[in-house]
C-alpha cells in the first residue's frame, strides 16, 4: 500500500519551456502533499505544501509564481515549472501524506529536469 | 540552519553484521522522526518512525532508538544485507505540523 506515482521521471526541455509534472496517489487519498527539490549530494530541500482545494504554501525564497502548483483532488498534485531555465535543472519530488497526525509521508520516484 | 544533522556521509559495513546509523537534531521542538532509505535517481522509501514519548521502536531488522536528553536518534539495521545499500535519511517534524526536516543522508555500502 502507500504508493505514490510520479511522471514523468525524466525531462529535458529547451529555456523558456514549462514543465508540468503530476503526482497521484494511487491507493490512498492525501490530504496533503508536498514538493521537494534536491540537488546532487544534498538534502531534500522542501519547495511546497499543498492541500487539497486550497493554495499551496510556499517555503522562504521560493518563488509561487515560477512554481505553479495546483492540488485539485486528494489523489493529485500537479507542479508547474514556469519559463524554466538551466538552473531549474535538478531533481523534484513529490511526496503525499494521509490523514492523521501521526502519518508518514510517501515518496514518488522524482523527475529529473534538465534544462538546455 | 541545519536542524537535522548526519555527521557521517558513508558507512561500509560486512554483510550480516549491525549497521549503526547516526543522526541529531537541535530543535528540541521535535516530536516525531522518521527514517527513509534512498537508491539512486528514486524517491525515498519510508522504514521506520518514532514518536519522542518512546524512546525504541522495532520492525524486522530496524530498529529505531531516541535518545531525547542527548537529541540524537539512530538507526540499527540487523543482520546487514547487500540489498540494504543506499542513503538512508532521517527527518524530523514538529508537533501540528506536516513539515519534515530531513538530514543530509549517509551512504550505507553493505559488503559480502
Amino acid at each position: 500500500g502507500a504508493v505514490v506515482s510520479q511522471h514523468p521521471s525524466w525531462v529535458i526541455c529547451k529555456s523558456g519551456t514549462s514543465v508540468k509534472i503530476e503526482c497521484r496517489s494511487l491507493d490512498f487519498q492525501a490530504t496533503t502533499m508536498f514538493w521537494y527539490r534536491q540537488f546532487p549530494k544534498q538534502s531534500l530541500m522542501l519547495m511546497a505544501t499543498s492541500n487539497e482545494g486550497s493554495k499551496a504554501t510556499y517555503e522562504q525564497g521560493v518563488e509561487k509564481d515560477k512554481f505553479l502548483i495546483n492540488h485539485a483532488s486528494l489523489t493529485l498534485s500537479t507542479l508547474t515549472v514556469t519559463s524554466a531555465h538551466p538552473e531549474d535543472s535538478s531533481f523534484y519530488i513529490c511526496s503525499a501524506q494521509g490523514g492523521g497526525s501521526i502519518m508518514p509521508q510517501h515518496f514518488g520516484d522524482g523527475t529529473r529536469l534538465s534544462i538546455l | 540552519d541545519q536542524q537535522v544533522k548526519q555527521n557521517s556521509p558513508s558507512l561500509s559495513v560486512q554483510e550480516g553484521r549491525i549497521s549503526i546509523l547516526n543522526c541529531d537534531y537541535t530543535n528540541s521542538m521535535f516530536d516525531y522522526f522518521l527514517w527513509y532509505k534512498k537508491y539512486p535517481a528514486e524517491g525515498p522509501t519510508f522504514l521506520i518512525s518514532i514518536s519522542s514519548i518512546k524512546d525504541k521502536n522495532e520492525d524486522g531488522r530496524f530498529t529505531v532508538f531516541l535518545n531525547k536528553s542527548a537529541k540524537h536518534l539512530s538507526l540499527h539495521i540487523v543482520p546487514s544485507q547487500p540489498g540494504d545499500s543506499a542513503v538512508y535519511f532521517c527527518a524530523a517534524r514538529t508537533l501540528n505540523t506536516d513539515k519534515l526536516i530531513f538530514g543530509t543522508g549517509t551512504r550505507l555500502q553493505v559488503f559480502p
